[in-house]
């Protein structure tokens, strides 16, 4: 089993709705949970970040982890077009910013 | 003004080639990385150097040696290209390599051995 799984799409929806998007993981020691947004030809850049379990909203997106089901969720309000991109989540156990583990990736397309 | 650059992006060469990517960061990070990105898109992690020293090494070929001539330098030359070694590979940065830092990608650079 991966340490982290992430459901490779893709995903496509249509603009304004409210898109899921979703990653498990194995390592119980996990405490810091990430996100990262890549557009096509381009690196990932952080989107959101949370320490342990709980919510986070940052403007359209929000964060959950959920700690006791390892499993960890972002919510896009109000997608828009240029949402499109492949959303990967990361995550680490805090020993070391170089042990952070990255999710494959879900491809998300959102339709005008 | 770009955060983490790297050069080239886009890369074309043949089997048994050596190549390098150069990498340059300008937010005064002390750590920097490289990773590779496979075609299905796993970002696994190469190399990290802290303040110019190697503090991981994850199980890379050693056809592939990372080179910081200062800290804000981290360059990936690669021997003996093989075709396995198509991909993408980011350089990437943070604060330091503790916990909790966010890390910074550079755009990528695409390799692809003919």
């Amino acid at each position: 089993q991966k340490e982290v799984e992430q459901d490779p799409g893709p995903l496509s929806v249509p603009e304004g709705a409210i898109v899921s998007l979703n990653c498990t993981y194995s390592n119980s020691a996990f405490q810091y949970f990430m996100w990262y947004r890549q557009y096509s030809r381009k690196g990932p850049e952080l989107l959101m970040y949370t320490y342990s379990s709980g919510n986070k909203e940052d403007g359209r997106f929000t964060a959950q982890v959920d700690k006791s089901s390892k499993y960890i969720s972002l919510f896009i309000r109000d997608s828009q077009p240029s949402d499109s991109a492949t959303y990967l989540c990361a995550m680490s156990d805090g020993s070391s910013a170089s042990k952070i583990i990255f999710g494959s990736g879900t491809r998300l397309s959102i339709r005008p | 003004d770009t955060a983490v650059s790297q050069t080239p992006k886009y890369l074309v060469t043949q089997m048994g080639n050596d190549k390098s990517i150069k990498c340059e960061q300008n937010l005064g990070h002390d750590t920097m990385y490289w990773y590779k990105q496979d075609s299905k898109k796993f970002l696994k992690i190469m190399f990290s150097y802290n303040n110019k020293e190697l503090i991981i090494n994850e199980t890379v070929p050693n056809r592939f040696s990372p080179k910081s001539p200062d800290k804000a330098h981290l360059n990936l030359h690669i021997n003996s290209l093989e075709l396995g070694d198509s991909a993408v590979y980011f350089c990437a940065s943070s604060q330091d390599s503790g916990s909790g830092n966010t890390i910074y990608f550079g755009e990528g650079s695409w390799l692809t051995v003919v």
